[in-house]
């Protein structure tokens, strides 16, 4: 399966700032994902990042807040913009792909994020 | 629409205790199912996997059977270790063009020694 870096894995932002989060993979993949995990919670999808397209968004985030950027096949970007302390939040990319007959998720280490 | 049910925790067991956690499903269509763990501090680890009705997964004595028509994976070990402390996650992938994981809300497991 591939193995992702992300970084930064933590950062502390004043709030009103912006923080981009990038995610390499050491392989040429399709799909990825992006979501974040607030404290004590599970994960929500923030997008779906193809390679060439624009990302897809969930219900309830939006790009001009999370732009994301999807400029090849092994790499990506998230941006939190205008921060506050709500975003305050672990945000993890994530790959899939076909592994043998089922289709499976490869998760990066995440992002630590607290906006002060 | 799809979702995934799963025990609340925390769940605090004695070292070498047996451990069930519950995960019950929503899907249309047939869902390959997993179950994540999260150490503290790090981020998603596929545990297991199962991908069709009657699979049973297994990783690090840890096992899950799919069972359709209960529609639920539990997650069980007949022995756990403090090692195993950290937080589970079941998910839930519904197949054909929609690539998104389903996840439940996750269990925290402390394991004393």
């Amino acid at each position: 399966s591939a193995v992702i870096s992300q970084k930064p894995s933590r950062d502390i932002c004043q709030r009103g700032t912006s923080l981009t989060i990038q995610c390499q993979v050491d392989s040429q993949v399709t799909m990825m994902f992006w979501y974040r995990q607030q404290p004590g919670q599970s994960l929500t999808l923030i997008a779906t990042a193809n390679q060439g397209s624009e990302a897809t968004y969930e219900s309830g985030f939006v790009i001009d807040k999370f732009p994301i950027s999807r400029p090849n096949l092994t790499f990506s970007t998230l941006t939190v913009s205008n921060m506050s302390p709500e975003d305050s939040s672990i945000y993890l990319c994530s790959v899939g792909g076909w592994q043998g007959h089922y289709y499976g998720y490869t998760f990066g280490s995440g992002t630590r994020l607290t906006v002060v | 629409g799809d979702s995934v049910t799963q025990m609340e925790g925390p769940v605090t067991l004695s070292e070498e205790a047996f451990l069930t956690i519950n995960c019950t499903y929503t899907a249309t269509g047939y869902p390959s199912l997993f179950w994540y763990v999260q150490y503290p501090g790090e981020g998603l680890q596929l545990l297991l996997k199962a991908t069709k009705a009657d699979d049973k997964g297994s990783n690090k004595g840890f096992e899950a059977t799919y069972r359709k028509e209960t529609t639920s994976f539990h997650l069980e070990k007949g022995s756990v270790q403090v090692s195993d402390s950290a937080v589970y996650f079941c998910a839930h992938h519904s197949g054909g063009s929609n690539y998104k994981l389903t996840f439940g809300k996750g269990t925290l497991l402390t394991v004393n020694p």
